[in-house]
């Protein structure tokens, strides 16, 4: 069964710093997709970044990058140039490819940004 | 364009009662749609997750059901609540076959007292 792993409960970082989110999964599937999720105190679940397992190149989105390493099932999300508005719940997922389109998430990363 | 409705937003029933908890999506056909608890500070557990009419996938064994009656519209159930379902449900739905994320509804706050 596929899980995702995120080891880190509770991240802060100062305002204009940057700061790095972990996430690793366990899969025996070689096509997959993963997200992460931005979920702030409304509880709107907010897609902040995606990436396809077969694609080597790493997704960026503005001041969101991601480090996807295949072989060793980590994904982890790098936030650049934070902003008090970055606060929230971060949500890594795990999407299945076919067949069962389960879709799985980690625990959270409950982020905090310090002005 | 798509959107999804959940309902109710909040809802407080007593040990014992039944649940029914919708959700339904417009603009897109066949989607999946997923049912999810989150408790308070914590993650997404999913629940029950449909990749079709009348095609239900358990993850979590339980005093809670789900159905899929029309293609889009998945429904949430329990014949008796006990406290430990208090929690917020979230429904999402996606695109199958294709590199799309999953859209949310706003959620539902169900209190069991």
């Amino acid at each position: 069964a596929q899980t995702v792993t995120q080891s880190q409960p509770e991240m802060s970082v100062q305002e204009a710093e940057t700061v790095t989110l972990s996430c690793t999964y366990d899969t025996s599937e070689s096509d997959y997709y993963l997200f992460w999720y931005k979920q702030p105190p409304s509880r709107q679940m907010i897609l902040v970044i995606r990436q396809e397992a077969y694609k080597q190149q790493n997704a960026t989105e503005n001041r969101f990058s991601v480090n996807f390493q295949k072989a060793a099932k980590s994904f982890s999300l790098k936030i650049s140039d934070s902003q008090l508005g970055d606060a929230a719940m971060y949500f890594c997922a795990y999407r299945s490819q076919g067949g069962s389109e389960k879709l799985v998430f980690g625990k959270g990363t409950k982020l905090t940004v310090n002005p | 364009s798509q959107t999804i409705h959940q309902w109710p937003a909040t809802l407080v029933q007593p040990v014992g009662s039944p649940l029914s908890l919708e959700c339904t999506v417009e603009g897109t056909s066949n989607p999946n749609l997923y049912w999810y608890r989150q408790a308070a500070g914590r993650g997404l557990q999913l629940l029950f997750y449909s990749v079709g009419i009348g095609q239900i996938s358990s993850e979590v064994p339980q005093n809670l059901s789900a159905s899929r009656p029309q293609d889009r519209q998945f429904i949430l159930s329990s014949k008796k609540l006990l406290l430990s379902d208090s929690g917020f449900y979230l429904c999402a739905w996606s695109v199958g076959g294709l590199f799309t994320e999953a859209f949310f509804g706003q959620g539902t706050r169900l209190t069991v007292v």
